[in-house]
């Protein structure tokens, strides 16, 4: 049960996109569709960002998006405003109703 | 739907701790809930699993044999039994409602702060 890796962190100007990446292995990321992505702000509960890749869950806005390849899953953020500074977070399906997060990754909007 | 946890506070290593998940807004024996923690500055890590209607559960090998999640469906209400208590079990303790896919979590307590120390 190895952490996903996530970079540590990642920056972008009001208004551009940038993207997070997880890398896990066959065994979690590549072997499964169940990648999910969180938000969390400081002092916060994470909250539920994307499910089985790239679905968003009524409620989420459309700049959040998620892709995956091979043992790769990305998170892209579009248009990016000030209210998306935070950690972000992706989780793996590991099989047998087990789960993986990733490192987490620190978001600021320069 | 809401669910929010208790039952956090000091214990000494080696000691043992109760935390208890209330839920509501969702017909709570329909969904499996998980266990999740954070310790101080670090990221999230997935502890335990129980089905619906607890005949299930699964856990982390950080915790297992120490750890017992279970669920009484009848007080809506989510347990974490944990024992043999290590300093490097300190962390925040969220419990978090299954997603309607059944692998993910789509709404999560506030969590419950669980630290060990002498």
């Amino acid at each position: 049960q190895s952490a996903l890796t996530q970079p540590a962190s990642v920056s972008g100007s009001p208004g551009q996109s940038i993207t997070i990446s997880c890398t896990g292995a066959s065994s979690d990321v590549g072997g499964y569709k169940y990648v999910s992505w969180y938000q969390q702000h400081p002092g916060k509960a994470p909250k539920f960002l994307i499910y089985e890749v790239g679905q968003r869950p009524s409620g989420v806005s459309d700049r959040f998006s998620g892709s995956k390849s091979g043992n790769t899953a990305s998170l892209t953020i579009s248009g990016l405003q000030a209210e998306d500074d935070g950690v972000y977070y992706c989780c793996s399906y590991a099989g047998g109703n087990t789960w993986v997060f990733g490192g987490g990754t620190k978001v600021t909007v320069l | 739907v809401q669910v929010e946890e208790s039952g956090g506070g000091v214990v000494q290593p080696g000691g043992s701790l109760r935390l208890s998940c209330a839920a509501s807004g969702f017909t709570f024996s329909r969904y499996g809930m998980h266990w999740v923690r954070q310790a101080p500055g670090k990221g999230l890590e997935w502890v335990a699993f129980i089905l619906n209607d607890g005949s299930n559960k699964w856990d982390a090998d950080s915790v297992k044999g120490r750890f017992t999640v279970s669920r009484d469906n009848s007080k809506n209400t989510l347990y974490l039994e944990m024992n043999s208590l290590r300093v490097e079990d300190t962390a925040v303790y969220y419990c978090a409602k299954d997603g309607e896919g059944h692998k993910e979590f789509d709404y999560w307590g506030q969590g419950t702060l669980v630290t060990v120390s002498s």
